[in-house]
């Protein structure tokens, strides 16, 4: 698709349960980068993949977070165990292989964790 | 210390005037490159303009100019004749090619009077 497309656009979780957010990068691109932002403000880095492989992991908060991009499947980011500081809009952005390539972003999914 | 650093939490301008936004960096890669996106209230990042570190002339789209020092490693965003759809977050970004990372500012809010 032309289009990051990520699922769902909500989700809501009560403290300690489960959730699950998925993206789909552009087709053709070789990077896949997660983010957490938090009431608008700073990005947060959590996760990039290189195709199937996580390239940089530095900062996934392991202990409950996690994420996979397998081939022919939306990539996914896991958290277990929701905390309430976990209530932000985490976005999905993919890249072309290519130093000079900007990031395409999907539209976010906001989740509010009560 | 900070990759991105954006001093102007918030700026206000009038309609039809032109406004820059501020955006230093801290890299000692070679090769990298500088971005501005936009925010809406609306959420979705909108990606404006781009600038690499080997450019010798100054970005431009449209209403949009990069102003690039790369000996003050400054890179500002100019918006010429503001309009009210101009109001928004603005995040100036930075992507170091060797480590393929992407750096965010933490965004200035521009809101334009009519």
């Amino acid at each position: 698709g032309e289009e990051v497309a990520q699922t769902p656009k909500h989700l809501v979780r009560g403290e300690g349960q489960k959730a699950k957010l998925y993206c789909a990068p552009i087709k053709g691109h070789s990077y896949v980068f997660w983010y957490q932002q938090v009431l608008k403000n700073e990005f947060k880095f959590l996760i990039s993949f290189q195709n199937e492989n996580v390239f940089d992991e530095t900062g996934m908060p392991k202990e409950r977070f996690s994420a996979k991009c397998l081939p022919n499947s939306p990539c996914s980011l896991e958290i277990q165990a929701t905390k309430l500081e976990d209530s932000a809009v985490y976005f999905c952005a993919s890249s072309q292989q290519g130093g000079d390539e900007k990031l395409f972003f999907g539209s976010g999914t906001q989740l509010s964790v009560l | 210390a900070q990759k991105i650093t954006q001093t102007q939490p918030g700026m206000f301008v009038q309609e039809k005037e032109a406004v820059t936004l501020d955006c230093t960096y801290d890299t000692s890669d070679q090769s990298y490159g500088l971005f501005w996106y936009k925010q809406p209230s609306s959420g979705e990042m909108i990606f404006l303009i781009y600038q690499g570190s080997y450019d010798e002339q100054n970005a431009t789209e449209g209403r949009y100019s990069l102003n690039f020092q790369k000996a003050r490693k400054s890179a500002n965003l100019v918006i010429s004749a503001s309009q009210l759809g101009d109001s928004a977050m603005y995040f100036c970004a930075m992507r170091e090619y060797n480590f393929n990372k992407f750096y965010f500012g933490s965004g200035t809010k521009l809101n334009v009077k009519p």
